[in-house]
């Protein structure tokens, strides 16, 4: 079984600071990982992804995740937010054998001006 | 591309009723999923589909739920006999062929049960 924590529901920050919101998961096989975006009332959007290759990874909105193995993590950063990033943030994984995603609970990020 | 289209975008319903919802995917996508996403959670995986195969179920997908994609193209999803615990946002997902099939959402069905 795999498993994802979000471990921040919740995360205020300032307009123009930087941003990063944290995810650790669990699985037994190799996994690929994503993050999506949900907008009040909106389905999920995909802002990035970690299928194999460079650790690293971009993906819309300046939005940028690190891959680490060792640690399990996939940390989502920003450096610099805007008001519009306002949103519920999930992290997500899904092993190579199968089709489900598991999600996190999911990080409130909350903008301030 | 339209993306996936959800129909309705909400409904409210009187417990015990029937209720179905429908699922448009993006056009070229094979692989289509639905998800229960409940407040303040994260989507919950209840069924998939590979054409108009239904692959894999979850068990949160109890007797009162049953979903089709009868030509592999939309896909529907009806709750019979309703129950407050159903209320909850409906998410479908299509993706494409691949390993990775990186998985593309819709707006969402909210499901109010009174």
């Amino acid at each position: 079984a795999q498993s994802v924590t979000q471990l921040d529901s919740q995360v205020p920050v300032f307009e123009e600071a930087p941003v990063e919101l944290r995810c650790n998961y669990s699985s037994s096989v190799s996994v690929y990982l994503f993050w999506y975006v949900q907008y009040p009332n909106q389905g999920l959007q995909l802002l990035l992804k970690y299928l194999s290759g460079s650790t690293l990874v971009k993906g819309i909105n300046g939005f940028e995740a690190e891959f680490n193995k060792s640690q399990t993590s996939f940390h989502l950063r920003k450096p610099s937010v805007h008001i519009s990033d306002t949103a519920e943030y999930f992290c997500a994984v899904k092993n190579t054998g199968r089709r489900a995603l598991t999600f996190g609970s999911g990080t409130r990020l909350q903008v301030q001006p | 591309d339209t993306g996936v289209s959800q129909d309705p975008r909400h409904k409210i319903t009187k417990r015990g009723q029937n209720v179905t919802f429908r699922c448009d995917p993006i056009s070229e996508h094979n692989r289509l999923y639905w998800y229960r996403q409940t407040l303040g959670q994260g989507p919950e995986f209840l069924t998939y589909f590979q054409n108009e195969a239904q692959l894999e179920k979850s068990r949160l997908l109890s007797d009162r739920f049953s979903a089709e994609r009868p030509k592999g193209s939309f896909s529907t999803l009806e709750i019979q006999r309703t129950e407050q615990g159903d209320s909850a946002m409906y998410l479908c997902a299509s993706s494409g062929e691949g390993g990775a099939d990186t998985q593309y959402f819709g707006p969402g069905t909210r499901l109010t049960v009174l």
